[in-house]
């Protein structure tokens, strides 16, 4: 069965940092790129960055560049986000979700894992 | 960047009824790289459609896609109870892969 399984979220202050991790599995994760995506409460679906197969393209939504890296590691099924001064606009369910291709245009997301929440608050 | 507009944002409807949801794009899309996700309270996004009109796996065919453009439309022929929920629709053809604001379904 293929399964994307997130984890790291939790409560942090603003400006403090938090690093996402998902797991996956039932599929060749180095086969695809993949992306986070976020939902804050009560609001629709925002892309916040992607990375293609091999991490040699990575892509950020402006509202988090240079604050959220994007990273992956193909040995251990991993799909990671570095989250840096954090904002409480940050404050969201962050899905992990894989692309039905292997780079980061031309595919959309077919498989997504349940997410995890970040708060962020004082 | 590509801006998606759905329409309407919240759309009443009774089961048997037949739905149309609208997603219409700021310019035309590249190769109609134009997706449907369905979304219920407490769960993940679910891929519909992709490529604006095919079904993904096991999705059920009284939902379809078409449109091509700038104006992309979901249809749902016949509402079950289980298909009142957010609809998105993503244009994923270029970065940053965008979504539309999203049209709830309700039961009327």
């Amino acid at each position: 069965e293929v399964q994307l399984v997130e984890s790291g979220g939790g409560l942090v202050q603003p400006g403090r940092s938090l690093r996402l991790s998902c797991v996956a599995s039932g599929f060749i994760f180095d086969d695809y790129a993949m992306h986070w995506v976020r939902q804050g409460p009560g609001k629709g679906l925002e892309w916040v960055s992607g990375i293609s197969w091999n991490s040699g393209s990575i892509g950020y939504a402006d509202s988090v560049k240079g604050r959220f890296t994007i990273s992956r590691d193909n040995a251990k099924n991993s799909l990671y986000l570095q989250m840096n001064s954090l904002r409480a606009e940050d404050m969201a369910l962050y899905y992990c979700a894989k692309a039905s291709g292997h780079i980061l245009k031309y595919y959309y997301m077919d498989v997504w894992g349940k997410g995890t929440t970040v708060t962020v608050s004082s | 960047e590509i801006v998606l507009t759905q329409s309407p944002g919240t759309l009443s409807l009774s089961p048997g009824e037949r739905a149309t949801l609208s997603c219409r794009a700021s310019q035309s899309l590249t190769s109609n790289y134009l997706a449907w996700y369905q979304q219920k309270p407490g769960q993940a996004p679910r891929l519909l459609i992709y490529g604006a009109s095919s079904r993904a796996t096991g999705i059920p065919d009284r939902f379809s896609g078409s449109g091509s453009g700038t104006d992309f439309t979901l249809t749902i022929s016949r509402l079950e109870p289980e298909d009142f929920a957010v609809y998105y629709c993503q244009h994923y053809g270029s970065s940053p892969d965008d979504f539309g604001q999203g049209t709830k379904l309700e039961i009327k």
